[in-house]
């Protein structure tokens, strides 16, 4: 079983739908980070967080350490959010490596 | 700031032929990362730095893969030789010198061995 796990592999909404992509993990962990990959590959982070919750523009991510699950959630999903949305997790017991999911892809249709 | 850069940001190759991969940090990142994409393993950790020493290269698959930090502001892999089960996209990623454990990831390079 991998450490980090998400859900679902593959999203396909329409264009204003909500949309939640789920992190679990099975390690301790001092941070966790959503990763946006788009198409031409580029990686860009879009949150690092700890605990609580975490709110940019029309994406929000929520962490609940108690039972090592994070989501991120999209409101009002337009086209251009299509992309792949990958969970990482610093673990509690390394000095810096990121343990990665397998990265969930969505698509948003006009 | 120009962010991590990259370079090549492909390579084309023959199989036993020798790759180098670079990475500039962005200035003041004591932390760089190499990772690796495939679609059959998504991202991996090949080996990270701290202070331009080597942290933990457990990742690097084998003796064919190595990497280096002669400073602060340039990180190389190296692949030699190179296999065809070696195309990949690298990704070379630092981080800043705070508490902060967010990463900054640069273009990535797309290699191809053939």
């Amino acid at each position: 079983k991998n450490e980090v796990e998400q859900s679902p592999q593959n999203l396909t909404a329409q264009e204003g739908e909500f949309i939640t992509i789920n992190c679990s993990y099975s390690v301790g962990i001092s941070a966790l980070h959503w990763l946006q990959q788009h198409p031409g590959g580029g990686i860009v982070s879009l949150f690092m967080l700890s605990s609580g919750k975490k709110k940019h523009g029309r994406l929000i991510a929520t962490i609940n350490i108690q039972e090592k699950h994070s989501s991120l959630h999209i409101t009002a999903s337009h086209p251009r959010d299509s992309a792949v949305y990958i969970c990482a997790v610093r673990s509690s017991s390394n000095t810096g490596k990121l343990i990665f999911g397998q990265g969930t892809t969505l698509q948003v249709k006009p | 700031d120009a962010g991590v850069i990259q370079s090549p940001r492909h390579e084309v190759t023959e199989m036993g032929q020798e790759v180098t991969l670079r990475c500039k940090p962005i200035s003041g990142h004591n932390s760089l990362f190499w990772y690796r994409q495939t679609m059959m393993r998504g991202l991996e950790l090949l080996i990270y730095f701290n202070n331009n020493v080597p942290i933990d290269d457990s990742g690097m698959p084998e003796d064919r893969f190595s990497a280096k930090m002669p400073n602060a502001s340039f990180s190389t892999l190296k692949i030699q030789p190179s296999e065809p089960r070696d195309s990949a996209v690298y990704f070379c990623a630092s981080r800043p010198l705070t508490t902060s454990y967010e990463q900054y990831f640069g273009p990535g390079t797309r290699l191809t061995v053939t």
